[in-house]
């Protein structure tokens, strides 16, 4: 079955600290792997998109990495803000149908605290 | 910055009351989609348009409907609410390509819904 696990569920963490949100996933086969983050009440805005064949992505103060093999990625927030306040999703693409579809994770809610 | 808007972004009505939930792009994109989110929980997919008069149903069973009769407007109806309808809607539109392409999907704001 293709599923996406995020962990942890919930973190807090102080301002200016770095944290590390994993991403484990079954869907197979694989196609590529988004971070998107959520602020509450809002929509999802993407932060990065990562294929196959790559191993990091940065977007400003957020990079991802994959491991296609072990079928874990993590986003690694350097230099936290308040605004980093969020729910950060893993969503996973398969090549499996003609276009793919997207498998979602429950997201992890991280807190910035002053 | 995506070009998605969703109306209304907050909405509490009466059950069996009659609601249409507005969503357009100005992006020119082809594909449009709609997702259910619960609080704490994933998207999921209750519907989606390839294009014009293109309408299909998602993974999660659902009593609303959609029509495509524009490339940029994608409403989500429910003909009678019900307490369980309650959650939070959201429209979302890609380009042509499929996920699988890695292409940027953008989500609108969604639109709370809450049935009473």
């Amino acid at each position: 079955k293709n599923q996406v696990e995020q962990s942890p569920q919930s973190l807090i963490i102080l301002e200016g600290k770095n944290c590390t949100l994993q991403c484990n996933y079954t869907v197979s086969p694989f196609s590529n792997l988004r971070w998107y983050k959520q602020d509450t009440g809002r929509g999802p805005v993407s932060l990065t998109i990562m294929t196959f064949s790559e191993n990091t992505k940065s977007n400003g103060r957020y990079t991802a990495t994959l491991d296609a093999d072990t079928k874990q990625s993590s986003l690694h927030i350097t230099a936290s803000q308040l605004s980093d306040s969020a729910s950060y999703i893993c969503v996973v693409s398969d090549r499996g149908s003609t276009l793919g579809r997207l498998y979602f994770g429950r997201g992890t809610q991280l807190t910035v605290w002053p | 910055e995506a070009d998605i808007y969703q109306t209304p972004r907050y909405l509490v009505i009466g059950t069996g009351k009659k609601i249409t939930l507005e969503c357009s792009q100005t992006m020119g994109h082809d594909k449009m989609y709609w997702y259910q989110q619960d609080p704490g929980m994933e998207l999921h997919l209750i519907h989606y348009s390839y294009g014009v008069n293109s309408t299909e149903k998602g993974d999660l069973s659902s009593e609303s409907t959609v029509s495509r009769i524009r490339t940029e407007h994608f409403p989500l109806t429910l003909e009678s609410a019900r307490p369980s309808h309650t959650s939070q809607y959201l429209c979302a539109s890609s380009d042509h390509r499929g996920p699988s392409s890695g292409n940027t999907i953008y989500f609108g704001e969604g639109s709370w819904l809450t049935v009473v």
